[in-house]
């Protein structure tokens, strides 16, 4: 039972560079959820997922795009990495009113 | 918007009790959430709260007042591994939230420390 599974866990970019953080849940979730970690700020929504094919921006999705082509993936993209991205990363999903759960957070540096 | 607040560090000596409040800047939104996060982990759901009153969990136990949009999370024989943070979190109504009312709104963390 592996729940929610982000890869990568590191990476370190230069600015401009592009790239797609994967998020992967097998629990049959319908709500799926990308957050962004940085000090002293707690989890802030970048975008979330109410199903395959429907998504909506959070509180800060300015510079990320995602898609939701099937249940169970939620790729997050960032199209012009900027130093501003730096941050601890975290995928989530749940069902109805059930607990949320996250994914082990994939932490980027942009150079 | 919504925002929640909570106090940013608290510390405690190991075998206390010690008490996180948590309150929501709105007239009402959709039971309340615990999350713990150790350091350089994910979060993972401690509680929650859907209706007023209290919840029990062994060691940990919420509360929630709706008509006071507050809630609280309360840790007892404090122990080292409890030392963490601690994240409220409310599924606001739709009304107020830019994001719909589909997905948790979290408090920015109580970082507690326990002491010997």
């Amino acid at each position: 039972n592996a729940g929610v599974t982000q890869t990568p866990k590191f990476q370190v970019l230069k600015t401009g560079q592009s790239m797609t953080l994967q998020c992967a849940q097998d629990m049959n979730h319908e709500y799926m959820s990308w957050y962004r970690q940085d000090p002293g700020m707690g989890l802030r929504l970048i975008h979330y997922s109410v199903g395959a094919g429907i998504t909506d921006q959070g509180e800060v999705p300015n510079g990320y795009n995602v898609s939701r082509s099937t249940t169970e993936d939620f790729p997050l993209r960032l199209l012009s990495a900027a130093p501003s991205q730096t941050s601890v990363y975290f995928c989530a999903s749940r069902s109805g009113d059930q607990p949320q759960h996250f994914g082990d957070g994939t932490r980027l540096s942009i150079l | 918007g919504q925002s929640l607040e909570q106090p940013s560090e608290v510390t405690a000596v190991e075998g206390a009790i010690v008490q996180i409040n948590c309150t929501y800047q709105t007239s009402g939104f959709y039971g309340l959430s615990w999350y713990q996060q150790h350091d350089g982990g994910a979060p993972t759901f401690l509680s929650y709260n859907a209706l007023d009153g209290l919840e029990e969990t062994g060691r940990f136990s919420s509360f929630l007042s709706r008509s006071d949009s507050y809630g609280y999370l309360l840790l007892q024989e404090l122990q080292m591994k409890d030392s963490a943070s601690y994240f409220c979190a409310v599924r606001p109504p739709q009304r107020d939230s830019g994001a719909g009312s589909y997905q948790l709104t979290f408090g920015k963390g109580t970082k507690l420390s326990v002491i010997p």
